[in-house]
């Protein structure tokens, strides 16, 4: 059974670097691509990016400039950083892992509460 | 970025009740739409891909159809734990992969 399991800090202050890990227990890592999508009240889920096990990214244009998605295979992990953190980056952030041909996320994480406040 | 606006964002059911939401996208997506479950406190659950293809071991009740830019989920017959909202999410080659904001399916 594939289980994605995730863990980040959850309570940042505005301008500090959001980090998220997601660790792909039991499945191929090489044969998917592996996913960050978030969930806020005001903005309703916002898919954030995506990676492959070579690499290859994926970013929302929206938040490009501020984000890096990085995978360690070594380790089945794949994470997420998001850069100058503010209240409108407090959600629910998924990690997720998604079909190369179409991009429908079918395994996901737990889900952490990340909140921004000073 | 395709934009995605699902109908009704509210709907008012009863068990047994046949029922339909309405995703259209703001340009063409082929068939490249996936629909989910969500309940409260949790993540997303795959119901549907590549618009029409039932994941697996989702009940058979549920079924999508569409392609272009109209999609539309179906409940043949509602369950108690059916109750729950749904989202669209387009995958077209053109990211951001959006979502729709939701349809709130609710006892009647």
């Amino acid at each position: 059974q594939v289980q994605l399991q995730q863990w980040g800090a959850g309570l940042l202050k505005p301008s500090e670097t959001l980090s998220l890990t997601c660790a792909v227990y039991s499945g191929s890592f090489s044969d998917y691509y592996w996913t960050w999508i978030r969930q806020s009240p005001g903005k309703g889920l916002e898919w954030i990016g995506e990676i492959n096990h070579t690499g290859r990214t994926n970013y929302n244009p929206s938040l490009k400039s501020r984000v890096t998605v990085y995978v360690d295979t070594s380790k089945n992990q794949f994470s997420l950083k998001l850069t100058s953190v503010t209240a409108a980056d407090t959600a629910v952030y998924y990690c997720a892992r998604s079909r190369i041909v179409d991009r429908s996320p079918y395994y996901w994480g737990q889900g952490t509460l990340v909140t921004v406040s000073s | 970025d395709i934009q995605m606006t699902q109908s009704p964002s509210t709907l008012s059911a009863s068990v047994g009740d046949r029922v339909t939401i309405t995703c259209r996208a703001s340009q063409n997506i082929s068939s490249w739409l996936g629909w989910y479950q969500q309940k409260p406190g949790k993540a997303p659950n795959l119901l549907i891909y590549r618009s029409s293809s039932l994941e697996n071991g989702v009940p058979s009740r549920f079924s999508g159809s569409g392609s272009g830019t109209e999609f539309t989920l179906t409940i043949s017959s509602l369950q108690t734990d059916d109750f729950a909202t749904y989202y669209c999410q387009q995958y077209s080659s053109s990211s951001p992969y959006t979502f729709g904001q939701g349809t709130r399916v609710e006892i009647k």
